[in-house]
């Protein structure tokens, strides 16, 4: 069965500093990847997706993720973090086909500091 | 466009008793898939529907069951309540094109609290 791991499950930055979530996927072969946001009292989020055309994705809001195979990694990046980014994010993983079931990771929830 | 709607947003409900839950799509979209969220468990797969066709289950008792309507919308029930069934349910609409790594897209969420 596939899974995901997200290392950290709170992490806190300042403003203005570089943003890192840590995602891990378990899977035989290199799956769809996502990652999803969720703000206080409202639903998810897609911040951006790996469906294999580009290793290097970009999404919404000024974030990124590299899909590493070597490492079976999908880390969120962003540069430099604003207030509005806090929130809680997740990692999630779905089959190559005919199911749109996806496993999520246990979420990571950022804290921007003054 | 409209997005995902759900109804009822908040329910208060006691141990024993049955709610159902309701899910309307984005319009067009053939796949609707439902989560439980809780803060020990996080978000879990519970079922999708296709085409008024259930396509995948996750590892849910026999008391959670769904089911979809030929317009796409989706209702999803839970029986005999548990204090443990608390949680956010949330429910998600794609398209489902493909062969998956389709966007999926939430609704705000039914906050359920067994009593």
């Amino acid at each position: 069965a596939q899974s995901v791991t997200q290392l950290g499950s709170h992490v806190s930055v300042s403003e203005g500093a570089l943003v890192l979530l840590r995602c891990n996927y378990s899977s035989s072969v290199p799956p769809y990847l996502f990652w999803y946001v969720q703000y206080p009292n409202q639903g998810l989020q897609l911040l951006l997706k790996y469906t294999s055309a580009a290793t290097l994705v970009k999404g919404i809001n000024g974030f990124e993720a590299e899909f590493k195979k070597s490492e079976t990694s999908f880390h969120l990046t962003k540069p430099s973090a604003h207030m509005s980014d806090a929130a809680e994010y997740f990692c999630a993983v779905s089959d190559l086909g005919g199911s749109e079931k996806l496993v999520f990771g246990k979420g990571t929830k950022l804290t921007v500091n003054p | 466009k409209a997005g995902v709607t759900q109804t009822p947003r908040y329910l208060i409900k006691t141990r024993g008793q049955q709610v159902t839950l309701s899910c309307s799509p984005i319009s067009g979209h053939r796949s609707v898939s439902w989560y439980q969220q809780t803060p020990g468990q996080g978000l879990q797969f519970l079922f999708e529907y296709f085409s008024e066709t259930q396509r995948n289950k996750g590892n849910f008792p026999g008391r959670f069951s769904g089911r979809q309507f030929s317009n796409s919308r989706s209702e999803m029930n839970v029986s005999t309540l548990e204090l443990g069934d608390s949680a956010l349910y949330l429910c998600a609409s794609s398209l489902a094109e493909g062969t998956g790594g389709n966007e999926q897209f939430f609704g705000p969420g039914t906050r359920l609290t067994v009593l």
